[in-house]
């Protein structure tokens, strides 16, 4: 069974610092996903990550993928309040296979 | 393109009352995908739709159904409703390709 782990799951940082949140699954898996929700919202796709080694950059945003360890990683950069929210990774089985495991979030706060 | 849209968006049942959720892809997207998230369990996989057939489902009782129509409408029941039913839904669209899936903003059920 396809297990998916974040960490941390709580995250309370100052605007302008760095910090990066970590997604672990157990198995070999095709595509990896970030989503972003804000409270009592729907989700909002962020990134895809498709093979090892892929980099993706959004603004202050940044997802990488390392398919051998099995891991992905979310960068913030110089973090702003507008980024406060819970972040998920989700990851599905193979291509065509659309049913996302999806980690238990990391909920993030942005203090001014 | 106009995005995936649910109805209702919220609704309030009591126990052992049944409910039917729908959801409209986005136009063009021929599989759609449904989710349970709560507090408890976080976000839980519910079945997937592809072409009017069911490709994939979740680890959820058989009070939980769904089906999609020939226009990729699709539409989930819940049965004999429970407490613990209590959750917003979220639908999820994806091309054929599955780049990615694409949510809608959910209904929240409340079971009283």
């Amino acid at each position: 069974e396809l297990k998916v782990e974040q960490n941390p799951l709580f995250l309370s940082m100052q605007e302008g610092k760095n910090y990066t949140i970590y997604c672990n699954y157990s198995t070999t898996s095709d595509r990896l996903y970030w989503y972003r929700q804000d409270p009592g919202k729907s989700l909002e796709s962020l990134f895809v990550l498709l093979s090892n080694g892929a980099v993706k950059q959004e603004g202050r945003l940044m997802a990488s993928l390392d398919t051998k360890a099995r891991l992905s990683t979310l960068h913030i950069t110089a973090a702003v309040h507008d980024l406060s929210a819970t972040y998920f990774c989700a990851v599905d089985r193979y291509f065509g296979n659309e049913k996302l495991t999806f980690g238990t979030g990391t909920r993030l706060t942005i203090i001014p | 393109k106009a995005g995936v849209t649910q109805t209702p968006r919220y609704l309030i049942k009591t126990r052992g009352q049944q409910v039917t959720l729908s959801c409209s892809p986005i136009s063009g997207h021929r599989s759609v995908s449904w989710y349970q998230q709560t507090p408890g369990q976080g976000l839980q996989f519910l079945f997937e739709y592809f072409s009017e057939t069911q490709r994939n489902k979740g680890n959820f009782p058989g009070r939980f159904s769904g089906r999609q129509f020939s226009n990729s409408r699709s539409e989930m029941n819940v049965s004999t409703l429970e407490l613990g039913d209590s959750a917003l839904y979220l639908c999820a669209s994806s091309s054929l390709t599955g780049d990615t899936q694409y949510f809608g903003p959910g209904t929240r059920l409340t079971v009283l």
